[in-house]
């Protein structure tokens, strides 16, 4: 099993739409699940992060992590053809170094 | 904003070739990381660096890998003879110390291609 799984896309949606990004891990150690956003032939951007199980909300992202079944989701309200972008989650817990995950390629069509 | 700067943005060179990629981490930052994307796969980590020494490598990071901080403000990674499959983007982060060590600010890559 790979250590971080998501469906890579790419995954379409009409503007203003609710996007549903997920991820899953096997490593239970991990206490930290950061995502990060990646425009085309650009650096990775951090976008938010939680620690533990729990929700986080930042605007129009929400972030999601269920411990117990090791798996994490980001959602995007009111979704913006800005937003177009691959979302990699990335565990991490210290003294571990980052895993990141394939990621999801998602376009917002205007 | 302070932010992770990288050059050059886009490298050739001949396969055997040595290589040094450069990244200038956020300031106050005291961890730094190189990590490596091939196209269209997942980002990949190097090498952390703390302290003037690394703390951690994967196994893509061999002997023909090394990384320097030589002087207050620059973190260097240098390709001793590059291969082919060392064709890649090339991405340095650094993050801060304590409970920030986590959050790590990447830089906008350097688009290595060995040919």
């Amino acid at each position: 099993q790979k250590e971080v799984e998501q469906d890579p896309g790419p995954l379409s949606v009409p503007e203003g739409a609710i996007v549903s990004l997920n991820c899953t891990y096997s490593n239970s150690a991990f206490q930290y699940f950061m995502w990060y956003r990646q425009y085309s032939r650009k650096g990775p951007e951090l976008l938010m992060y939680t620690y533990s199980s729990g929700n986080k909300e930042d605007g129009r992202f929400t972030a999601q992590v269920d411990k117990s079944s090791k798996y994490i989701s980001l959602f995007i309200r009111d979704s913006q053809p800005s937003d177009s972008a691959t979302y990699l989650c990335a565990p991490y817990n210290y003294g571990q170094n980052f895993v990141f995950g394939p990621g999801t390629r998602l376009s917002v069509l205007p | 904003e302070p932010e992770v700067t990288q050059t050059p943005s886009h490298q050739v060179t001949q396969m055997g070739q040595e290589v040094i990629l450069r990244c200038v981490p956020i300031s106050n930052h005291l961890y730094f990381y190189w990590y490596r994307q091939i196209l269209g796969q997942k980002v990949e980590f190097l090498v952390s660096f703390y302290n003037n020494e690394i703390s951690e490598k994967s196994e893509i990071f061999d002997d023909q890998f090394s990384v320097e901080r030589p002087d207050g403000s620059n973190f260097t990674l240098k390709i001793r003879s590059t291969k082919l499959e060392d064709s890649a983007m090339y991405f340095c982060a650094s993050s801060g110390a304590g409970s920030r060590s986590y959050e790590q600010y990447f830089g906008p890559g350097t688009r290595l291609t060995v040919t």
